[in-house]
């Protein structure tokens, strides 16, 4: 069975840093890249950014709302995505989401989810 | 960056009711186009995947369908477990997400 589990969600002060990691099990994890959705409370899903498989070179993709403050990572050796957050502000406060993407002809679909983990960035 | 745009955005209707949400490209995204259902405090979870293939498990009630920038989901007979949000999302460049079609009885 699929599974993805992140952690590291939690309180943060604007401007501090905090890493969320993403354990995954049940599947060849080097094989499949994965992304990070988050949901603001209230709100609908953004795509924050992906890390292809290691067969891909690893490479990664952001979005332009967290560009050069956001780095996704992976150690294949232990099945787990990081999320690397730098220079937190009030509006990333939300759900961040792991997913698994599953390729299909060229497109890419989130067919595992995480349970999510809550970042609130507060002061 | 390709935006995409759901309508409408809330809908209400009926248990048994035919129901269709569509989604539209700003580009043409081929059909790398996929549908999600979300509920209350949960994940999402994966309906329909390449504009038309049905997610294993999902029940055949529901159906996707289009290409190139207009695309739709449709749910041929509401039941009461399917009121929910529902999303589209393209992967032909980067990843976007529609703004969600909320679905109530």
């Amino acid at each position: 069975e699929v599974q993805l589990v992140e952690s590291g969600g939690g309180l943060i002060q604007p401007g501090r840093s905090l890493r969320l990691s993403c354990s995954a099990s049940g599947f060849s994890f080097g094989d499949y890249g994965l992304s990070w959705v988050r949901q603001a409370p209230g709100k609908g899903l953004e795509w924050v950014g992906l890390i292809r498989p290691t067969f891909y070179g690893g490479t990664t993709e952001h979005a332009a709302s967290v560009k050069d403050r956001f780095i996704i990572s992976r150690d294949d050796s232990k099945g787990i995505v990081y999320l690397q957050m730098n220079s937190l502000e009030t509006e990333d406060t939300a759900v961040y989401y792991c997913t698994r993407e599953r390729p299909h002809y060229g497109d890419n679909v989130f067919d595992h989810w995480g349970q999510g983990t809550l970042v609130a960035v507060s002061s | 960056d390709i935006q995409m745009t759901q309508s409408p955005s809330s809908l209400s209707a009926s248990v048994g009711d035919r129901v269709t949400i569509t989604c539209r490209a700003s580009q043409s995204i081929s059909n790398y186009l996929n549908w999600y259902q979300q509920k209350p405090g949960k994940a999402p979870k994966l309906l329909i995947y390449a504009a038309s293939g049905v997610q294993s498990g999902v029940p055949s009630r529901f159906s996707g369908s289009g290409s190139g920038t207009d695309f739709t989901l449709t749910i041929s007979s509401l039941q009461p477990e399917d009121f929910a949000i529902y999303y589209c999302q393209q992967s032909y460049s980067g990843r976007t997400f529609g703004q969600g079609t909320k679905l109530e009885i």
